[in-house]
């Protein structure tokens, strides 16, 4: 059965700075992982699938990188909007999400 | 515009069955390899997927919820249907529809909004 471990917890950075967020399988999921952004009462939103391609709308600081079973999404320059949870989903099987990252102001 | 809408009750009692309903617009659940999933999450935790039915009516089911779970669809009033038998208190949780527009290997584009369902006597 696949694992999806997101890595860190909780990410502390300040405006303007870069954050990078990991998402490890345990094993091979192909590129066949999205990764979608979380506030407080509301719906996940899709930022990026194919591992790579940006949704519909995402700004063009989201990106992700990454096969196999190792992922990243990076915010290039974090907006005071971007403060949220984000969660990994692997879609090569049955769907799976990671635990989250929660992004915070620091 | 694509939007979807769970309804069901708020509140459920312990060895009840939960009926949650998803009704959609902006597209048909008839189109080729478009697919609806129920997926759920505990306030204050990660989100898991339950179950997903496509418009060829494959359906699919978490396995370790698998016994519980029914999935189903009547395309003409646009709306999904998940049961869930024998609640439990820790099934309290938001429980969304998501869109699957392109068959199985492609993530959830659209969500609706949520309803919280709280399990309590």
């Amino acid at each position: 059965e696949i694992v999806m471990m997101q890595s860190p917890a909780t990410l502390s950075v300040s405006p303007g700075e870069r954050a990078t967020l990991s998402c490890r399988a345990s094993q091979s999921v192909s590129s066949n992982l999205a990764w979608y952004q979380q506030k407080p009462g509301q719906a996940p939103r899709l930022l990026i699938y194919g591992a790579s391609t940006r949704a519909t709308g995402i700004p063009a600081r989201f990106s992700g990188s990454g096969s196999g079973t190792e992922f990243t999404l990076t915010i290039s320059s974090l907006q005071s909007e971007d403060f949220a949870v984000y969660y990994c989903q692997q879609y090569n099987n049955w769907p799976l999400f990671g635990g989250g990252t929660k992004v915070e102001i620091k | 515009q694509v939007t979807l809408k769970e309804s069901g009750p708020v509140l459920v009692k312990p060895t009840e069955t939960l009926t949650l309903t998803c009704t959609v617009s902006g597209f048909s659940l008839s189109n080729a390899r478009m697919g609806v999933s129920w997926i759920r999450q505990p306030p204050g935790k990660a989100l898991e997927w339950l179950a997903h039915i496509f418009s060829n009516d494959e359906k699919s089911y978490s396995t370790s919820l698998k016994s519980r779970l029914t999935i189903s669809k009547d395309t003409s009033k646009s709306q999904v249907v998940l049961t869930m038998t024998n609640m439990d208190p820790v099934d309290t949780a938001t429980y969304y529809c998501a869109r699957i527009p392109r068959g199985e290997l492609f993530p959830f584009d659209y969500w609706g909004q949520g309803t919280l369902v709280t399990v309590s006597s």
